[in-house]
Order: C-alpha cells, then structure tokens, then sequence
C-alpha cells in the first residue's frame, strides 16, 4: 500500500523557522518532492531529494532518511505570502518516460504577523 | 520556461452536457499528466500519457475521455459527469527523462475549476 503522512495544519509567525514534516511507507521509491499551493491555484516545485541528506534553496531546505522513510521541509524567515499548503509527493514509479507521484495530504500553513 | 497552460479557467455544466478541457506545453516535455483535485485534498492521478500514448489510466470512470493530439497538447472529453465530479482539474507535464541523472520534476498547469450541476 501507499502511505504518506504529514501534519494537516502547522502555525508560525512571520520571521521564524518552521520545520513540515512528513513521513511515507510506499511500495517503491524514487525521490521525493516538495511543493507549494496557495488556495485556488496550481501546486508549484520547490525540492527534490533522491539521497539522504540536506538540500538547500533560498530560504528552503528538504531533508531525507531513506532509511527512516522519513523527510522535513525547512522554512526560514517566515513571510505572509508563504501561508500556503504544503504536499509532499512521493515518486514510486519512473519508467524513463513518465512519472508517477503519490502525494500525501498537505500541510496547511498559517503565517501570523 | 516552466510554464503549463489550461483552458477553461473555470467551467460549469450539466449532467447532459458535453465538454473538453485543454492543456498545453511548449518546453519540450513528453510526459502529460491529468490529475484531479478535491478540496482540501491531495491531486490524484487520472491519466499519464507518454510519448502520446496513454501508458496509464488510474481505473477513471468513461465518462472522462483523455486525448493527446501531439507532443504539446493534452485534452479531458467529458461527457455525463456527475456533481461529485466536481473538482479542480490539474494537467501537468514532465521531461520524461531516464532515471538516476534528472530530476524529471512534474510541472503543472493553473487549474480548471469544474463545477457539475
């Protein structure tokens, strides 16, 4: 079966760090994405893990354990306009010529001045 | 250039109509994907086509009929539909690339936003 979970929804003020995170039991795997949708609109890439470690961009940051099937997203200098939900997606299948994500139910995020 | 099109914006029918939403790449991509978004729920995967041909179909009901008329373009026929149809639906696309060098991130669309009478 395919399992992805995260938190549903997370508070933070403007200026600080929130850390989403987000764990998955899936049959197969093949990296695992971030994005970001703001209500109403299309969700947008931000990060891409295939190895374990830290990946840094901006102001973002995703981990990944494989081992612990376990990845967090890092958001530092929180801004109103990152109030937004937050999917984690779990590649489980690539053929070469297509993709196949699972994503998991999003974490809606809430920024307060 | 990451950019996806979708037409309609937004879209309402009845029961008994007939309708198709559009899609549309220029960045070269060969994997399209439809997807359909609930509120407050994660996208789920309806169809992938690859290379113009459908390499899979997540047991979606006939009443949605995808088609790819080229490498660019990406439509959902739909015919029949019912409220619970109503939804957000998103097209995305991918470079569809071999594994272990690139990403292949899946990009997507802006939306059309159905509502089934």
């Amino acid at each position: 079966g395919q399992n992805i979970d995260q938190p549903t929804e997370m508070t933070a003020t403007e200026g600080a760090i929130v850390q989403i995170n987000c764990t998955y039991q899936t049959s197969g795997f093949n990296g695992l994405f971030w994005y970001q949708q703001h209500a109403g609109e299309a969700p947008t890439f931000l990060s891409y893990n295939v190895l374990d470690g830290l990946e840094e961009k901006g102001r973002f940051s995703s981990f990944l354990s494989r081992s612990k099937g376990y990845s967090y997203l890092l958001l530092k200098e929180l801004q109103m306009k990152d109030s937004a939900s937050y999917l984690c997606a779990v590649r489980v299948g690539f053929s070469g010529g297509y993709n196949k994500l699972i994503f998991g139910a999003g974490t809606r995020l809430a920024v307060h001045p | 250039d990451t950019e996806v099109t979708q037409t309609p914006k937004h879209l309402v029918m009845g029961m008994t109509n007939k309708k198709s939403l559009k899609c549309e790449q220029h960045m070269g991509h060969r994997a399209m994907y439809w997807y359909k978004q609930k509120a407050k729920k994660p996208p789920e995967l309806m169809f992938v086509y690859s290379y113009e041909k459908l390499s899979i179909n997540e047991s979606v009901p006939s009443r949605f009929s995808p088609e790819c008329p080229n490498s660019s373009l990406l439509n959902l026929h739909l015919h029949a539909l019912q409220p619970e149809d109503s939804a957000l639906y998103l097209c995305a696309s991918s470079q569809g690339a071999q594994s272990g060098r690139r990403t292949d991130t899946q990009y997507f669309g802006p939306g059309t936003r159905l509502t089934v009478l």
